[in-house]
């Protein structure tokens, strides 16, 4: 079993749909929770960082973290088609330490 | 440079031949580190310097892979001997002591 699952999808929504996107892990030291984005032949972007449990919010973009359930979920809401993309998870148990990802779930919004 | 620059940006070499990658941090991130990314896969860690020291290194998956970082800057990626399992998109990030990694847009070696 991997430290880290997420759905690869895809998932293809239309254009103002609000999107779930979820990880599960299993490893209850990771206390840095990170969300990132990748565009095709491009490197990660990192879109949402959250320590610990709790909800973050940043626009469009909802991060949160259930540290009971080691399940974490970004939502973005009226999404558009230039949110399509791969979206990893990632996490660690420091704030510099190496990250472990998730496989990525590819979204497309259509317009 | 405002970025993390990553050299060459594709790379396609014959099985057997040996490669270097090359990273160039973020200006005063002391944290650099190399992922590989396979076709539809995740992010494979491969290793991560503090400095010029690699504290942990257990993801390179064969003694065919080195890594080196000079000055707390520049670091390099080796793959000896390559195989046609190594083509994958090499991914190096830096980080501050702040929070997340910057990473490049990689390197996507091909053996053939």
């Amino acid at each position: 079993q991997k430290e880290v699952e997420q759905d690869p999808g895809p998932l293809s929504v239309p254009e103002g749909a609000i999107v779930s996107l979820n990880c599960t892990y299993s490893n209850s030291a990771f206390q840095y929770f990170m969300w990132y984005r990748q565009y095709s032949r491009k490197g990660p972007e990192l879109l949402m960082y959250t320590y610990s449990s709790g909800n973050k919010e940043d626009g469009r973009f909802t991060a949160q973290v259930d540290k009971s359930s080691k399940y974490i979920s970004l939502f973005i809401r009226d999404s558009q088609p230039s949110d399509s993309a791969t979206y990893l998870c990632a996490m660690s148990g420091s704030n510099t330490g190496k990250l472990i990802f998730g496989q990525g779930t590819t979204l497309q919004v259509k317009p | 440079g405002a970025g993390v620059s990553q050299s060459p940006s594709n790379k396609v070499t014959e099985k057997g031949k040996d490669v270097e990658l090359r990273c160039d941090p973020i200006s005063g991130h002391t944290a650099l580190y190399w992922y590989r990314q396979s076709l539809g896969q995740g992010l494979e860690f491969l290793i991560y310097f503090q400095g010029n020291s690699a504290p942990d290194k257990s993801g390179l998956p064969s003694d065919r892979f080195s890594a080196e970082r000079t000055g707390g800057s520049v670091s390099t990626l080796t793959i000896q001997r390559t195989q046609q399992e190594d083509s994958a998109v090499y991914l190096c990030a830096s980080s501050s002591r702040s929070y997340g990694y910057t990473f490049g847009s990689g390197t996507r070696l091909t053996v053939v």
